[in-house]
């Protein structure tokens, strides 16, 4: 089985500002995705970002990149130029080839972005 | 493109009676996942159906259930509802096979009380 750890239960910044979010996970599968999703308080799930663990090079979509270190397993977000509308949880989550298990998540990150 | 829809929003129940919630997959998706999101618990996956046919399921007992109809969308039904079930269920859809298939698109819940 595998775990998603996020260590981070609340996170604040201002407006315009760079911040990184925290994932570890454990996992003895070889072949799998991670993903960051984002849960605004209107509580639509929407997926942020995408990473094959296949793919050395790290994922980036817009303002948003990910920090892939596969040997630590780590997987981090980092949110450039931050905005308002990014406030919302974003949970880190794993799935391994093939889908079966569905998705793992992390416990998630509350980010508030002050304005 | 429609997204994932899901009915109905809210669904208030008493201990011990059955709760049945639909969801409604993006046009072209053949998979369906569906999750629980109860308070302190986070993010459990319960089900995912492909192709009409239930694959897999998570940590939960049978009371829980569900199908998959021939135009993709899907249904869960909870039995003997007991107060713990109380929560915001999601259901998510993908493309089965491909690359791509591994991405969910989460539609936006049913927030199921149980009193």
């Amino acid at each position: 089985a595998q775990t998603v750890t996020q260590s981070q239960p609340e996170m604040s910044v201002q407006e315009a500002e760079t911040v990184t979010l925290s994932c570890t996970y454990d996992t003895s599968e070889s072949n799998y995705y991670l993903f960051w999703y984002k849960q605004p308080p209107s509580r639509q799930m929407i997926l942020v970002i995408r990473q094959e663990a296949y793919k050395q090079q790290n994922a980036t979509e817009n303002r948003f990149s990910v920090n892939f270190q596969k040997a630590a397993k780590s997987f981090s977000l980092k949110i450039s130029d931050s905005q308002l509308g990014d406030t919302a949880m974003y949970f880190c989550a794993f799935m391994k080839r093939g889908g079966a298990d569905g998705l793992t998540f992390g416990k998630g990150t509350h980010l508030i972005i002050q304005p | 493109e429609a997204g994932v829809t899901q009915s109905p929003t809210h669904l208030i129940k008493t201990r011990g009676q059955q709760a049945t919630l639909r969801c409604s997959p993006i046009s072209g998706h053949t998979s369906v996942y569906w999750y629980q999101q109860a308070l302190g618990l986070g993010l459990q996956f319960l089900l995912w159906y492909d192709e009409g046919e239930e694959r897999n399921r998570g940590n939960f007992p049978p009371r829980f259930s569900g199908r998959q109809f021939p135009n993709y969308s899907s249904e869960l039904n909870v039995n003997a509802l007991e107060l713990e079930d109380s929560a915001l269920y999601l259901c998510a859809s993908s493309l089965a096979g491909g690359d791509r298939s591994y991405e969910q698109y989460f539609g936006p819940g049913t927030r199921l009380t149980v009193t």
